[in-house]
Formats: C-alpha cells, structure tokens, sequence
C-alpha cells in the first residue's frame, strides 16, 4: 500500500531556531501533500497544502512566513518552522493521496516538536 | 458551516462487548468519507473510505456504515488491541478535509 514517510519522528529545539520537516512518498508520486498540526487531546487541523512545483496554500490564520513549505519533487515536501517559539510545540503530520493506487489519503507517522 | 462531529468523545467498553461510534456530518459536495485509527504518538491508518448513502465496508471486527447526513463505525466484539482514538474525516469541495475530533475507546480485557 501507499507509504508516508516523516521525519524526524521528534524533535527539541530552542527558541529562536529554524526545524525542517521531511515529508516522503516512499511509492508513489504526490502532486499534492497536506500538512496538519494536532494539539493534545485534539483533532488534526489543515495548516498548508503543498502543491509540486508551485506556491503552497495556506489556511487562514497560518503565517506563510513561519511555517515555509516546499514541494521540489513529486516525493518530498519540507516543512520549516522557522523562529521557532514554545507556542508552535506541537505534532506535526503530513498527507498524501497515492490517486494511482487507489488509495484514501495516507499520513505520516507524525513530528513531535517541543520547543524550550 | 462544513463541519465533522464524532460521538462520543470517549467510549470504554469490557472485552467483547459491542459498540458503535458517530460522525455525523454537514459538508457540501461531499467527496468521500474516511475513517482512520491514531495511536497515541503516531499518524492516522487509514481503516475505510465510504463514497455514498447505503455503503458498508468492513474489516476484522470493524464495519463503516453511510447514510447522508452520518457514519457510524460499529466495533463487534472488541479487543484491548482496538483501545485507539477513532477519527473520522469528509472531503468535500476543493479537495478539502474536515476532521472530527474523534473518539478514544478504551477496551478493557
């Protein structure tokens, strides 16, 4: 079946620094991948959809300057957080639709950023 | 408003005894409707995809059911292996995803 791989699975960082995420379609090409951020006890809320080749689309309320996606290849996708602050700590999972497959839209295992 | 409710907010239930969890949902252009399992820690698995009223799907000891306005996902004989927090997910216009904010059941042996 269609693979998601993340990484890193966690990471700690301090205030002030920049942490990227991988995002990997280990089977299949993804035109498009989607990046969610999930607080405790809470469901997964769409941040940005990552699009090959072009300019993310970011949900309202996300800072396109703070949260820095790219899309340079049908089987990567990087999520940047950068100037991390304690208030972005947070897990972090990225999507993709292996449309070929047939496959419903698969998710990584998720990035646990704790930022001190 | 699109948007996803699951019920209840958390479900225990004793080895063997079954049970059925809610989405109900009110989304345009309703594109599919998903079910996914999250572990704590880890992303969602993917467990079904329903397309339209009157589809079913099953596995194992899981069956999704859809009707127009919610799904129901009814656990049959449960393990403590199914001990998860239950999200269901619709995909409506745009391609765009609205998440419930899931059911965690507790199966107690």
């Amino acid at each position: 079946g269609a693979v998601v791989s993340q990484h890193p699975s966690w990471v700690i960082c301090k205030s002030g620094t920049s942490v990227k995420i991988e995002c990997r379609s280990l089977d299949f090409q993804a035109t498009t991948m989607f990046w969610y951020r999930q607080f405790p006890k809470q469901s997964l809320m769409l941040m940005a959809t990552s699009n090959e080749g072009s300019k993310a689309t970011y949900e309202q309320g996300v800072e396109k300057d703070k949260f820095l996606i790219n899309h340079a290849s049908l089987t990567l996708s990087t999520l940047t957080v950068t100037s991390a602050h304690p208030e972005d700590s947070s897990f972090y999972i990225c999507s993709a639709r292996d449309l070929a497959g047939g496959y419903g839209y698969t998710f990584g295992s998720g990035t646990r950023l704790t930022v001190v | 408003e699109d948007q996803v409710t699951q019920s209840p907010e958390a479900l225990r239930l004793q080895e063997g005894e079954s049970s059925s969890l809610n989405c109900s949902y009110t989304v345009s252009g309703l594109r599919g409707l998903f079910w996914y399992r999250q572990d704590p820690g880890k992303g969602p698995e993917f467990l079904f995809t329903l397309y339209s009223a009157g589809e079913e799907k099953e596995k194992e000891r899981l069956k999704a059911t859809l009707t127009k306005k919610e799904s129901f996902l009814h656990i049959t004989a449960p393990k403590p292996e199914d001990s998860a927090t239950y999200l269901c997910a619709v995909l409506g216009n745009f391609n765009k995803f609205y998440f419930g904010s899931g059911t965690k059941l507790n199966v107690k042996p």
